[in-house]
């Protein structure tokens, strides 16, 4: 199974970056990194994905690692609103993703 | 333009009972994944459908099966409910399998065992 690797939890002071990291040691060469956001009692909400090159689009920015086996999702500017549970995941031998238990961020005002 | 559509937003079953849930995909996906969430836990994937047929299943028993018609809408069957069935069951729809874009989820529908 594909695994990944996130701390439980995070703080961010309201209008700094929120850096969330992930370790993703067992991505094959071919597999893109993604990552989602849940917000209590929502679905997961596609955030960004990326492949080896860094990505940013209007929500966040991706960077991934050369050796591929990590990855940091940064919020720019956070608020209250990124309040959520962060998961990485990438889609390991088929086309599933598996989500661990992900990072609890809180962004206080 | 809808999203993913999730039926019914809360369930309570009696144990060894069955339930059927329902989900509609994004407009223009043609596949669909079954996740289930249980409290305080990540997502775990239950199955895949595309062109109506189970693409890839994890490690769930028989007692989950699933169906996916052609206008590609989904249901997910649970027989023999069990406590532990309780969860948030999650709907995720994308495009030609193997969602390079991203999966769309639904808001998903609350089971309750009791």
């Amino acid at each position: 199974d594909a695994k990944t690797t996130q701390p439980p939890s995070m703080d961010c002071a309201e209008g700094r970056a929120a850096n969330l990291p992930c370790n993703h040691s067992t991505i094959s060469g071919n597999e893109y990194v993604y990552w989602y956001r849940q917000i209590h009692s929502q679905g997961p909400q596609y955030i960004i994905h990326g492949l080896k090159n860094n990505e940013t689009n209007e929500m966040a920015s991706l960077i991934i690692t050369e050796d591929r086996k990590s990855s940091t999702l940064i919020l720019p500017h956070a608020t209250l609103r990124d309040t959520a549970v962060y998961y990485c995941t990438h889609s390991g031998t088929g086309n599933q993703f598996y989500f661990g238990t992900g990072t609890s961020l809180t962004v206080i005002p | 333009d809808a999203g993913v559509t999730q039926s019914p937003t809360h369930l309570i079953k009696t144990r060894g009972q069955q339930v059927t849930l329902r989900c509609s995909p994004k407009s223009g996906h043609d596949t669909v994944s079954w996740y289930q969430q249980a409290l305080g836990q990540g997502p775990q994937f239950i199955f895949q459908y595309y062109e109506e047929e189970e693409r890839q299943r994890g490690n769930f028993p028989d007692r989950f099966s699933g169906h996916q018609f052609p206008n590609y809408s989904s249901e997910l069957n649970v027989n023999a409910l069990l406590l532990g069935d309780s969860a948030l069951y999650l709907c995720a729809s994308s495009l030609g399998g193997r969602g390079l874009d991203g999966y769309t989820f639904g808001s998903g529908t609350r089971l309750t065992v009791v």
